[in-house]
């Protein structure tokens, strides 16, 4: 099955700092990923749709200069979490969608555990 | 606006059957979805429905009534591994997936 790679699983990080994620493809390719950001107890909330070769596409109220979306691949996504604050500390999750698979399927990544001291 | 309800947290027996009721108002529809979230984990698909009507995988199934805006899960011979949020999600008239906050499901010996 297909799968998704999500590097690091968590990491800890002080105020201020910049913190990378990277979201892979491993056997497949994906001209579309998302990312998700998902606080305790509460629904996967979308950041971004990310498109290789072009500009992400940001949900309102997400700050594209503050999370930085690269997709310079067909099976890397990274985003960067820019000047991080407590207040970022969360579960991101990444998923992809196959260029060669069903239009409706998502797989998602393990996640990544970010906290902000 | 848009909005997908689901019970907040269930209970079930170990061997059991349980359903997971799932209610939405969203801005059109082009199918809806249901993932296993393990805690700390990310969501694992379980199935899709775009047509009304009940679709059978083993020892769950999910069901949809587009005009009612309403889908259930099915859990059949519940196990404890199957102790999970279950997420239910509808695609909207944008292709946008809007995600229900989950339901825990708490299964008991």
């Amino acid at each position: 099955g297909a799968v998704v790679s999500q590097h690091p699983s968590w990491v800890i990080c002080k105020s201020g700092t910049s913190v990378k994620i990277e979201c892979r493809s491993l056997d497949f390719q994906a001209t579309t990923m998302f990312w998700y950001r998902q606080f305790p107890k509460q629904s996967l909330m979308l950041m971004a749709t990310s498109n290789e070769g072009s500009k992400a596409t940001y949900e309102q109220g997400v700050e594209k200069d503050k999370f930085l979306i690269n997709h310079a691949s067909l099976t890397l996504s990274t985003l960067t979490v820019t000047s991080a604050h407590p207040e970022d500390s969360s579960f991101y999750i990444c998923s992809a969608r196959d260029i060669a698979g069903s239009d409706y399927e998502q797989y998602f990544g393990p996640g990544t555990r970010l906290t902000v001291t | 606006g848009q909005n997908i309800d689901q019970p907040t947290e269930m209970t079930a027996t170990e061997g059991a059957i349980v359903q997971i009721n799932c209610t939405y108002q969203t801005s059109g529809f082009n199918g809806l979805f249901w993932y296993q979230q393990h805690a700390g984990e990310a969501p694992t698909f379980l199935s899709y429905n775009v047509l009304d009507g009940l679709e059978e995988k083993g020892s769950f199934s999910s069901f949809l009534s587009r005009s009612k805006g309403y889908s259930y899960l099915l859990l059949k011979e519940l196990q404890m591994k199957d102790s999970a949020s279950y997420l239910c999600a509808v695609r909207d008239s944008n292709y946008q997936l809007i995600w229900g906050a989950g339901t825990k499901l708490i299964i008991k010996p």
